[in-house]
């Protein structure tokens, strides 16, 4: 079955370093998307991509960074990471036709 | 105002019991509307997608769709333990931005 699939799942790491969260997709789909959940403030989306070399911030981008080399793969990528960016992340697709997106498990991340 | 707003709960109901889940939004140009579940430390699972007006069924589960009031509900009959989880609400103009709401938190208690 086609699926979308993260890593790590679990991740801690310390204040400043970089951290890449990983993204794949075998649904061939155009559309993907990278959100944070946090309690009180739902899903809220930081970079969302429409299909190769197309990247775009959402509404919580500061700090965030994504780069789409091919259609599978969307990497998340905290430059240097601080403690307001502990959550959970989540990465989702949509084809360029359908008007649902599906979720990956999500990624956790601890910033100590 | 946020595009959607949902009751967070918590809202807890005995095995058996009619659930009704709700948002409410300010769009009027949304036309896509979705129910997904998430159960802890999962991802969301989509359970119902609706388009533009209208009722849904699938089984246990009713999406209903009120584009006049701007209002959306999800029905669980028969509420099982397997359906204590958040249910979240998403909905979109054009398919390609989605809103969400923050989530409902249910508990079927056996």
């Amino acid at each position: 079955d086609a699926e979308i699939t993260q890593s790590p799942r679990h991740k801690i790491t310390e204040t400043g370093r970089q951290v890449t969260l990983a993204c794949h997709q075998t649904w061939n789909h155009n559309n993907m998307f990278w959100y944070r959940q946090d309690l009180g403030h739902g899903l809220r989306l930081i970079h969302y991509s429409y299909g190769v070399q197309d990247t775009n911030k959402g509404e919580v981008s500061d700090g965030y960074s994504v780069s789409r080399s091919n259609t599978e793969d969307l990497p998340l990528t905290l430059e240097s990471a601080a403690s307001s960016q502990t959550s959970v992340y989540f990465c989702a697709s949509r084809s360029s036709t359908g008007n649902t997106i599906y979720f990956g498990e999500g990624s956790w991340l601890t910033v100590v | 105002q946020k595009e959607v707003e949902q009751d967070p709960g918590p809202l807890s109901v005995p095995e058996g019991a009619i659930v009704s889940l709700n948002c409410t939004y300010s769009n009027s140009a949304f036309q896509y509307f979705m129910w997904y579940r998430q159960y802890s430390r999962k991802g969301p699972e989509l359970l119902m997608y609706t388009y533009s007006s209208g009722n849904k069924e699938d089984g246990r589960f009713t999406a209903q769709v009120d584009k006049s009031s701007k209002y959306i509900s999800l029905f669980i009959r028969d509420s099982q333990p397997s359906d204590s989880a958040t249910y979240l609400c998403a909905m979109s103009a054009a398919g390609n931005q989605f809103y969400f709401g923050t989530g409902t938190s249910l508990t079927v208690i056996p």
